[in-house]
């Protein structure tokens, strides 16, 4: 079945540890994002890539690191100089970049700090 | 910059009752408007998008959009709910100007269908 990827699915950090969080996908898409969701929040873009080895920022991506070696993989790395690194964080792909695109979804990993 | 408000955030309805969950963006150019949805235990998916055209949308499992340009809206619809369509439903749009083209959620509504 094609998809999404996320792993894990809970995940703990020490304080000023750098923890990575993996997210694969089979579709062949272009394009690929992460995304964090809080609370009351919705989801906010964190990084984002239009293709393979490219990335932007997003509005929120003070703390976070990303790369895009290969076009199936997009991982995250949370750094320790994200203050408030709980959160649920959301990987998406989709076909092409553009801005009618529909976005697919993994299931996500929730981040916790111990 | 866009935002996007949902103003319900939990919503309770009898099965077979009418379903109006409210979205407003501020863009005040080409917009390309989208409700996601989440089941319990799913990923979030899509439901139904506008980009151009009939400003009245439909997407999956009866439910409907209609984008009016005048209000900034795009109300989601559904007139008759049913259990299974418990979850929470997030409304997106993406301005999609200039070289940084980028979808912007709303906080989501938690519907919930009682039998």
């Amino acid at each position: 079945d094609g998809g999404i990827t996320q792993s894990p699915k809970y995940l703990f950090r020490k304080e000023g540890q750098n923890v990575t969080l993996s997210c694969e996908q089979n579709l062949n898409h272009d394009a690929m994002y992460w995304y964090r969701q809080d609370p009351g929040q919705g989801l906010r873009l964190i990084y984002y890539s239009q293709i393979v080895n490219d990335f932007q920022k997003g509005d929120i991506a003070e703390g976070y690191s990303v790369s895009r070696e290969k076009k199936e993989s997009f991982p995250l790395t949370v750094t320790s100089a994200q203050k408030n690194p709980t959160a649920f964080y959301l990987c998406a792909s989709s076909i092409v970049w553009g801005a009618n695109e529909k976005l697919f979804f993994g299931s996500g990993t929730q981040l916790s700090v111990l | 910059a866009q935002s996007v408000s949902q103003h319900n955030h939990h919503v309770i309805l009898s099965e077979a009752a009418s379903l109006e969950l409210g979205c407003n963006y501020s863009y005040g150019g080409t917009v390309n408007l989208f409700w996601y949805v989440q089941y319990p235990g799913q990923h979030l998916q899509l439901l139904l998008k506008y980009f151009s055209g009939d400003p009245l949308v439909k997407g999956i499992k009866g439910f409907e959009a209609e984008f009016i340009k005048s209000k900034f809206s795009f109300n989601l619809r559904k007139p008759s709910v049913q259990w299974s369509d418990t979850a929470e439903y997030f409304c997106a749009v993406n301005a999609g100007s200039g070289g940084y083209q980028k979808v912007t959620f709303g906080t989501g509504t938690k519907l919930q269908v009682i039998p």
